[in-house]
């Protein structure tokens, strides 16, 4: 079975850090990109951030930039969010998410996500 | 970025009927537009990708359609499990953007 399992969420002051984690399972890691999306409380869905499969490229959103770093290792089939200079705004759930690929006849390529992990709440408050 | 925009925000049905819920995006995505369907307290799922994929598993009463700019989430038999919120996703350019959410409520 496909699965990828967060950790790490946790209650942190404002300023604080945390690093979330994500353990993949049942597909060959080293093969997909990943990503971080994010929840806020009653809110949608907001992309943050990306990662190659070999690591080489990363992506940020603006809102996280500067203070967020992801990352994964390969050998140990995981992905991790390392986020320093947490703010009340960054409350929420956290998401890791595979890309699947797929060719299309116009050379554009389509993706998705899927599978997405179950979530890990991460909450900014004093 | 791109702007995905969903409506209605919200609707309530019964179950049997017939749903549709549109996302219309700022600029041409072709037909890069996936659509996730989310619970409460759970992960998103996805049930369309590419506009009119179903995805494996996905009831067959789940439909997509649409490119360009104009898109259609269409539950043909509204089911009593198919109540939840529904997003579109863009895929054709970073960043990826979601539409705010189609949450399909009970009559």
């Amino acid at each position: 079975e496909v699965q990828l399992v967060e950790s790490g969420g946790d209650l942190v002051q404002p300023g604080g850090s945390l690093r979330l984690s994500c353990a993949a399972s049942g597909f060959t890691f080293n093969h997909y990109k990943m990503h971080w999306v994010r929840q806020a409380p009653g809110k949608g869905l907001d992309w943050i951030s990306y990662i190659s499969s070999s690591g080489g490229t990363i992506d940020y959103a603006d809102s996280v930039k500067g203070r967020f770093t992801i990352s994964r290792d390969n050998t140990k089939k995981s992905l991790y969010l390392e986020m320093n200079s947490l703010r009340v705004e960054d409350t929420a759930v956290y998401y890791c998410a595979r890309i699947v690929e797929m060719a299309t006849n116009n050379g554009d390529g389509v993706n998705w996500f899927d599978p997405w992990g179950q979530g890990t709440l991460v909450t900014v408050s004093s | 970025d791109i702007q995905m925009t969903q409506s209605p925000s919200s609707l309530a049905a019964s179950v049997g009927d017939r749903v549709t819920i549109t996302c219309r995006a700022s600029q041409s995505i072709s037909s890069s537009l996936n659509w996730y369907q989310q619970k409460p307290g759970k992960a998103p799922k996805l049930l369309i990708y590419a506009a009119s994929s179903l995805q494996s598993g996905v009831p067959s009463r789940f439909s997509g359609s649409g490119s360009g700019t104009d898109f259609t989430l269409t539950i043909s038999s509204l089911q009593p499990e198919d109540f939840a919120t529904y997003y579109c996703q863009q895929s054709y350019r970073t960043p990826r953007t979601f539409g705010h959410g189609t949450k399909v409520e009970i009559k």
